[in-house]
C-alpha cells in the first residue's frame, strides 16, 4: 500500500517551453501533497505545500508564477514548471500525505527535467 | 528553528561490519523523526520512525534507529551490513509547529558498503 506515482520519469524540453508533471497517490486519498527538488549530490528542497481543492503554499524564494501548483483531487496534483530554462533542470520529487494527522510522507520516484 | 544536521557526507563499511550512520535535531518539544533511503534516480524509501514510545525504533530492511533525547540524536544502525545497502540516506524531523506537516531534510548521507 501507499505508492505514489510520478508521470514522466524524465523529460526534456527546450528552453521557454512549459513541462508538466503529474503525481498520484494510487492507493489511498491525499489530502496534503508535497513536492521536492533536489539538485545533483544534495537534499531535498521543499518546494510547496499542496492541499486538495486549495491554493499551494510555497516556501520562501520559490516563484509561484514560474512553478503552478495544482491539486484538483485527492489522488492527483501537478506541477507545472512555465518558461523553463535550463536552471530549471532538476530532479523533482512529490510526496503524499493521507491526512494531516498521518505522520509519514509517501514519495514518487522522481521526475528528472532537463531543460536545453 | 528546527533543524536536522548530518554531521558526514560519506560513511564507508565493509560488507557484515555494523553500520551507524548519524543524525543529531534541534526542535523544540518533542520531535517527530524519519529516516529514507534513496537509490540513484530514485524517490526516497521510507525506513523507520520515532513518534513515542520506545527509543529503540526498527525499520525495514534489518534497520533500527536510537532515539536519544539528551544527545538529540537518531542515529540509524544495521548490525551486518550488505553491498545492497549501499545508497543515499536522509535524516528528516516533522515540522510541528508551522500548520503544514511538513519534512526538514538532513543533508543527506553516502553510504557505501564494500565488498
Amino acid at each position: 500500500g501507499a505508492v505514489v506515482s510520478q508521470h514522466p520519469s524524465w523529460v526534456i524540453c527546450k528552453s521557454g517551453t512549459s513541462v508538466k508533471i503529474e503525481c498520484r497517490s494510487l492507493d489511498f486519498q491525499a489530502t496534503t501533497m508535497f513536492w521536492y527538488r533536489q539538485f545533483p549530490k544534495q537534499s531535498l528542497m521543499l518546494m510547496a505545500t499542496s492541499n486538495e481543492g486549495s491554493k499551494a503554499t510555497y516556501e520562501q524564494g520559490v516563484e509561484k508564477d514560474k512553478f503552478l501548483i495544482n491539486h484538483a483531487s485527492l489522488t492527483l496534483s501537478t506541477l507545472t514548471v512555465t518558461s523553463a530554462h535550463p536552471e530549471d533542470s532538476s530532479f523533482y520529487i512529490c510526496s503524499a500525505s493521507p491526512s494531516p494527522s498521518s505522520y509519514e510522507q509517501y514519495f514518487g520516484p522522481g521526475t528528472r527535467l532537463t531543460v536545453t | 528553528a528546527q533543524s536536522v544536521a548530518q554531521p558526514e557526507d560519506q560513511v564507508n563499511v565493509a560488507e557484515g561490519n555494523p553500520l551507524t550512520v548519524k543524525c543529531t535535531y534541534s526542535v523544540s518539544g518533542n520531535p517527530y523523526l524519519f529516516w529514507y533511503v534513496q537509490y540513484p534516480n530514485r524517490g526516497l524509501q521510507f525506513l523507520l520512525k520515532y513518534i513515542t514510545g520506545d527509543n529503540l525504533v526498527k525499520g525495514s530492511y534489518g534497520f533500527e534507529a536510537e532515539f536519544n533525547k539528551s544527545q538529540t540524536s537518531f542515529h540509524l544502525k544495521k548490525p551486518s551490513a550488505l553491498v545492497s545497502d549501499s545508497a543515499l540516506y536522509f535524516c528528516a524531523v516533522r515540522d510541528r509547529f508551522s500548520g503544514t506537516y511538513k519534512y526538514i531534510f538532513g543533508t543527506g548521507t553516502r553510504l557505501k558498503v564494500l565488498a
